[in-house]
């Protein structure tokens, strides 16, 4: 079957840096995507990796390794607004995206 | 407008009712899909259209129905509503379909069926 595993909840203090992981199981692989969504708010793309390694783009990186599927993704210099849901979303075979259920971040100052 | 809007915002409906939740995009994308939102779960796709005239089911597509008979819009109708049904429904579309492409989100439609 297809499935996606991400933590469901993790702490992090404004300033620091934070690391969310995601690992994926689906038919056939073309990409995965990061989406951030604010509570009552609509999902918003963050990024899209489909070669291994690390895409960097300001403060937010997201990292992919296709063997063992698996992404993180890395936020630096944390701030009060990065205090969201971050959903991981592999696309399969078919070009459907497959979702996790989503990492609630809460940023302490 | 620019993007997608949804329509109601939010709705409470009795169980039994016919409702359709309305989606249109101006941005003239091919791809449409409904996702439904559910604490705990990831989004779940219901249906998707890849093109004007063309619609596919997606995970969860029983009690639902969609139509596309132009690029723009996209409504989602649930004949005969059920508790189950309660949940944060959300749009979206994409440049292209059958590739990698973005999909962006409407703002939702919070639906409580009683």
């Amino acid at each position: 079957g297809q499935n996606i595993d991400q933590p469901t909840e993790m702490t992090a203090t404004e300033g620091a840096i934070v690391q969310i992981n995601c690992t994926y199981q689906t038919s056939g692989f073309n990409g995965l995507f990061w989406y951030q969504q604010h509570a009552g708010e609509a999902p918003t793309f963050l990024s899209y990796n489909v070669l291994d390694g690390l895409e960097e783009k300001g403060r937010f990186s997201s990292f992919l390794s296709r063997s063992k599927g698996y992404s993180y993704l890395l936020l630096k210099e944390l701030q009060m607004k990065d205090s969201a849901s971050y959903l991981c979303a592999a696309m399969d075979s078919n070009y459907q995206l497959i979702w996790g259920a989503g990492t609630k971040l809460i940023i302490k100052p | 407008i620019a993007g997608i809007t949804q329509a109601p915002t939010s709705q409470i409906l009795a169980a039994g009712r016919r409702m359709t939740l309305r989606c249109t995009q101006d941005m003239r994308h091919n791809a449409m899909y409904w996702y439904r939102q559910d604490l705990g779960l990831g989004l779940r796709l219901i249906h998707y259209s890849n093109t004007a005239g063309t619609t596919g089911k997606g995970e969860v597509p029983d009690g639902y129905s969609v139509s596309r008979a132009n690029t723009d819009d996209f409504p989602l109708t649930l004949a005969s509503a059920v508790p189950s049904q309660t949940s944060v429904y959300f749009c979206a579309s994409s440049p292209g379909s059958q590739v990698a492409d973005t999909q962006y989100f409407g703002p939702g439609t919070r639906l409580t069926v009683l």
